[in-house]
């Protein structure tokens, strides 16, 4: 059974920085593309990030503006997503995805909830 | 950059049929995919690449794509297909995946 696990969520106040992490299993991680997308409060899906298998391509969002670094680990089964300078408008449900950069995301975790607040 | 626009509600009776658009200038040479959200979910791929279903879609969902329109087309509606649904492209020109806003079934 394939399982998307995100964990690193939380409460942080404006300016502070949180890492997410995804963990895989049920498939074979390192074959497929990874991707984040966030959903803020009552709002749809927005694209964050994409990483290819091996990792030697990266695409962001314009929205972050250099503030989030997408990242993997291959031989851990696990996708992870560092976001420094947060702001309240960065509040949202962070789900990992796999699937092809371009799509379709086959996958999805259940998400893990981001709170930017002072 | 890229846009993709859907009706933010669609309303449709227990058995019938609903449409679903989602329009981006000329969409018809991407290739479209489509998800369904229920409330507290994660959205779930329900069609890809236009018009095919992953394994477990019921082949009542089906897509189409065409000139500066794709459609989502869900036939003999059921109240368990009440969901919101969005559209999504990836955009060659700028290196960036792209959602429709989504659109919010309603099952009369």
């Amino acid at each position: 059974e394939v399982q998307l696990v995100e964990s690193g969520g939380g409460l942080v106040k404006p300016g502070g920085s949180l890492r997410l992490s995804c963990a895989a299993s049920g498939f074979t991680f390192s074959k497929y593309s990874m991707n984040w997308v966030r959903q803020a409060p009552g709002k749809g899906l927005e694209w964050v990030s994409s990483i290819t298998t091996g990792g030697t391509l990266i695409y962001y969002a314009d929205s972050l503006k250099g503030r989030f670094t997408i990242s993997r680990d291959n031989a851990k089964n696990s996708l992870h997503l560092q976001m420094n300078s947060l702001r309240a408008e960065d509040t949202a449900i962070y789900y990992c995805a796999g699937g092809a950069v371009a799509g379709p995301f086959d996958y999805w975790g259940q998400g893990t909830l981001v709170t930017v607040s002072s | 950059s890229y846009v993709l626009t859907q009706p933010p509600s669609v309303s449709v009776a227990p058995g019938q049929t609903a449409r679903i658009t989602c329009g981006g200038n000329n969409i018809g040479s991407k290739s479209v995919h489509w998800y369904q959200q229920k409330p507290g979910q994660a959205p779930v791929l329900v069609v890809y690449d236009d018009s095919d279903r992953p394994s477990g879609i019921p082949e009542r969902f089906s897509g189409s794509d065409s000139g500066n329109t794709a459609t989502l087309t869900i036939s003999s509606v059921e109240a368990g297909d009440e969901a919101d649904y969005y559209c999504q492209v990836w955009d060659s020109s700028s290196d960036h995946m792209v959602f429709g806003g989504g659109t919010k079934l309603t099952v009369l």
